[in-house]
């Protein structure tokens, strides 16, 4: 059975800030993807990354950075210099196939992140 | 840029009634899947759908709803006799196939309301 948790449930910080979201997962499989998701207040589901398990250097995007961590279980979601866009609750999700499969993702529950101005 | 489509954005029923959420998802995408998000809560995987037929279905997926694609472009989920606990953002997503590059491509959801 696979899980994924994220342990914070809300992070307020003052924009600038740097802020870095947990994400823990369990999975019996070998090879499997971890992603972040990002739902703004619209609602809507938008793409970040995805990870594969033999990929374990770092991504940065911008202002956006992940570390997978193997040997924690970890792929934790970093966001460096924080704008309320920023605003949103992200999920982290994990999945057997690159293409979330026939069995779909597993998502975390979500940390809800507030950017304060 | 190609997106899944999803319609209504928001349903309101009556507790009991049949209700039918449609998703247009990416043309070219052979898989597709239906998602549920308890307000609050983390998204639920439901069903996916391949080659015109179920592939998957969590235990959430019961008698009470169904899938279909009717025609070449829609993907519907059929909800009958809603309850009250069916009221949730019901998430659509399409990917080219299950492996490779292909990630999973989610429309912006219909939320439902059953009162």
């Amino acid at each position: 059975a696979q899980k994924v948790t994220q342990a914070q449930t809300e992070i307020s910080v003052v924009e600038k800030e740097d802020v870095t979201l947990d994400c823990v997962y369990e999975t019996r499989d070998t090879t499997y993807y971890l992603f972040w998701y990002k739902q703004p207040p619209s609602g809507e589901l938008v793409f970040l990354i995805r990870r594969n398990s033999f990929d374990e250097q770092n991504e940065i995007s911008g202002r956006y950075s992940w570390n997978f961590q193997k040997s924690t279980s970890s792929f934790n979601f970093t966001i460096t210099a924080s704008q309320v866009v920023d605003s949103a609750v992200y999920f982290c999700a994990l999945s057997p196939y690159p293409g979330g499969g026939a069995d779909g993702l597993t998502f975390g529950k979500g940390t809800h992140l507030i950017i304060q101005p | 840029e190609p997106e899944v489509t999803q319609t209504p954005s928001h349903q309101v029923t009556q507790m009991g009634q049949e209700v039918i959420l449609r998703c247009v998802p990416i043309s070219n995408h052979l898989y597709f899947y239906w998602y549920r998000q308890i307000l609050g809560q983390k998204v639920e995987f439901l069903v996916s759908f391949y080659n015109n037929e179920i592939s998957e279905k969590s235990e959430i997926f019961d008698d009470q709803f169904s899938v279909e694609r009717p025609d070449g472009s829609n993907f519907t989920l059929k909800i009958r006799s809603t309850k009250l606990e069916d009221s949730a953002m019901y998430f659509c997503a399409s990917s080219v196939g299950t492996s490779g590059r292909n990630e999973q491509f989610f429309g912006p959801g219909t939320r439902l309301t059953v009162l």
